[in-house]
């Protein structure tokens, strides 16, 4: 139980299009995912809180214009990386809990190449 | 100092010894601690979860809390090349999110 989905596994876009990441979890709601980002032999760093039917929550620096989150159901969060440039490129992972003492479930991760 | 620290290692064991990692953590975390392995080019897979002092047993692994020295660890007995991978310790930050904040990672090689 408890699986998270993520899609695509990787994507190839051209400087100035947009990407969009779908997380979904399978097998329970969630009412909150997380968003988060990791470059090369760096540990993951949290861009944001996806709250279902509201605003997302953004951590510090990261531009909320940039990455927009989108949590219209409760099973379903959406990172659209808009106007991407090279410096974007990385491994985007989302997550979800199904219960905060069961741990965090991480989707499979997508890699953003940007060109 | 930051909410969960590691040392990022590489941490070098013969296989069949046991790998010792350690983390610290703030105030600022809530009390329930999670050790996750991720091998390179994947997402994070959970190994323990541990809330109270004491230790605590899955198989090879052993999760061990300290909360009046705020640290907790992760020993992996009979280590295997299979076991090379960063472990990440991460503890959910308090507040109402709970959102999920990872130590750097520890990067354990096994030595055949």
């Amino acid at each position: 139980g408890a699986v998270v989905s993520q899609h695509p596994s990787w994507v190839i876009c051209k400087s100035g299009t947009s990407v969009k990441i779908e997380c979904r979890s399978l097998d329970f709601q969630a009412t909150t995912m997380f968003w988060y980002r990791q470059f090369p032999k760096q540990s993951l760093m949290l861009m944001a809180t996806s709250n279902e039917g509201s605003k997302a929550t953004y951590e510090q620096g990261v531009e909320k214009d940039k990455f927009l989150i989108n949590h219209a159901s409760l099973t379903l969060s959406t990172l659209t990386v808009t106007s991407a440039h090279p410096e974007d490129s990385s491994f985007y992972i989302c997550s979800a809990s199904y219960r905060v003492d069961y741990g965090y479930t991480f989707g499979s991760g997508t890699r953003l190449t940007v060109v | 100092q930051k909410e969960v620290e590691q040392n990022s290692g590489p941490l070098s064991v013969p296989e069949g010894a046991i790998a010792s990692l350690n983390c610290t953590y703030s105030d600022r975390v809530s009390q329930s601690f999670f050790w996750y392995r991720q091998y390179s080019g994947k997402s994070p897979e959970l190994i323990m979860s541990i809330y109270s002092n004491g230790d605590k047993e899955d198989g090879r692994f052993t999760a061990q809390l300290n909360k009046a020295s705020q640290y907790v660890s992760l020993l992996i007995r009979d280590s295997q090349p299979s076991d090379s991978a960063t472990y990440l310790c991460a503890a959910p930050y308090g507040g109402a999110t709970n959102k999920l904040i990872f130590g750097t990672g520890t990067l354990l090689a096994v030595q055949p």
